[in-house]
């Protein structure tokens, strides 16, 4: 089945503690991008990936780093949580040449105190 | 700059009514259009592309580049249809980004 998996579901931790969130997809997609979900604000884009070892920033990167040494995964590190950092995380994959259809996970619940 | 705009935060229509949520997009090449869909507790799915001019689960939605618009409409909306709704847009330029906006939460009232 084709999907895009992410670990963990649900996190708590406390500000400074650095956490991993994995994202793993199995479409032989090109471009992985991690978003953060608000109320009110939507769906914002933190960091993206156009292939292995391609990376970039989007609208909010600030206290977030990714890497994408395999094609398949692209993990979402905080190095020193906050609490402003709470929030619903989504990974999403896709082709970067057609079709454009993005292939989301299924949210990664996070909460710093 | 790419934008798009949906201007209403909260619908609530009741079961069998027309449904009608707007988007509206500023773009300066030829967009690519989508409806995104996310149920309670599930991730985000595409529900339609503009390009496809496809009716899902009786949703249909008309590109008017006169108007830059891309209204998502159903003729009598039912309650497993609430969910949050996000219009975006890709641009084909550069980073390939696709750009969301601020989404629409649709209630059906029985």
């Amino acid at each position: 089945e084709a999907q895009v998996t992410q670990n963990p579901r649900y996190l708590i931790t406390v500000t400074g503690k650095k956490l991993t969130v994995t994202c793993s997809q199995n479409m032989n997609h090109e471009y992985m991008s991690w978003y953060r979900q608000d109320p009110g604000l939507g769906l914002r884009q933190i960091y993206y990936s156009m292939n292995v070892e391609v990376t970039d920033k989007g609208d909010v990167p600030e206290g977030y780093k990714v890497s994408r040494k395999e094609k398949r995964n692209f993990p979402l590190i905080l190095e020193s949580p906050s609490p402003n950092q709470t929030s619903l995380y989504f990974c999403a994959s896709r082709r970067t040449r057609g079709p454009y259809e993005q292939y989301f996970g299924p949210g990664t619940r996070l909460t710093v105190t | 700059a790419q934008r798009v705009t949906q201007p209403e935060k909260l619908l609530s229509v009741f079961k069998g009514a027309p449904v009608e949520l707007k988007c509206n997009y500023s773009y300066s090449g030829s967009p690519e259009l989508f409806w995104y869909v996310q149920y309670s507790r599930q991730r985000l799915q595409l529900l339609l592309r503009h390009i496809s001019r496809e009716s899902i689960k009786g949703f249909t939605a008309d590109l008017n580049k006169g108007e830059t618009s891309f209204h998502l409409k159903k003729p009598f909306a039912q309650e497993e249809d609430s969910a949050m709704y996000y219009c975006a847009l890709i641009r084909h330029q550069g980073a390939q980004k696709l750009v969301f906006g601020q989404g629409t939460r649709l209630t059906i009232n029985p």
